[in-house]
């Protein structure tokens, strides 16, 4: 299956502060590129889709000024959680897809907010 | 009434026995359907993937669907401890944006 790697794969921060997690798809080129966020045994919950060169489109109940996505190229995505609270904590996982909807998705980020 | 819908489980069966995982979907345009497998702290991962009604095998993994009763499954044969995980089904329409059930976790006991 083809590859997505997330960088940061873990981080801690003070709360006010933004954090920036990249997505890359290291061997196709992603059409579409999700972002999901992960609380303890719950599932997955989609924040927002994101094409390249165009505005992500996000979930209903997703702030869009809070969590800003862009989508630099076909493959690369950014998310940034900006002025970040410990409700933010959780578990980020982007996920790139192909024309034929498989999504391959990336390692996860641990977000924790102190 | 979720557009997904899995049984959250726990689903738990002995070494070597079939886990059957089943899913069922709302939205008769979906077109598209995928298992991914959840280990406990880590991201998913396709398992398969099937377009059209009837059975698709890989090595001990069978996906089925029948889009008239809008139900997808997932058969593990010969059921290993290491298959023990979260199994996701994914449905996707033409928009290509997936919609996720909560999950089914399986306990495979030695």
């Amino acid at each position: 299956g083809a590859v997505v790697s997330q960088h940061p794969s873990w981080v801690i921060c003070k709360s006010g502060t933004s954090v920036k997690i990249e997505c890359r798809s290291l061997d196709f080129q992603a059409t579409t590129m999700f972002w999901y966020r992960q609380f303890p045994k719950q599932s997955l919950m989609l924040m927002a889709t994101s094409n390249e060169g165009s505005k992500a489109t996000y979930e209903q109940g997703v702030e869009k000024d809070k969590f800003l996505i862009n989508h630099a190229s076909l493959t690369l995505s950014t998310l940034t959680v900006t002025s970040a609270h410990p409700e933010d904590s959780s578990f980020y996982i982007c996920s790139a897809s192909d024309r034929l909807y498989e999504q391959f998705f990336g390692p996860g980020t641990r977000l924790t907010v102190l | 009434q979720k557009e997904v819908e899995q049984n959250s489980g726990p689903l738990s069966v002995p070494e070597g026995a079939i886990a059957s995982l089943n899913c069922t979907y709302s939205d008769r345009g979906s077109q598209s359907f995928f298992w991914y497998r959840q280990y406990s702290g880590k991201s998913p991962e396709l398992i398969m993937f099937i377009y059209s009604n009837g059975d698709k095998e890989d090595g001990r993994f069978t996906a089925q669907l029948n889009k008239a009763s809008q139900y997808v499954s997932l058969l593990i044969r010969d059921s290993q401890p290491s298959d023990s995980a979260t199994y996701l089904c994914a449905v996707t329409a033409n928009a290509g944006k997936s919609t996720f059930g909560d999950g089914t976790t399986l306990t495979v006991k030695p």
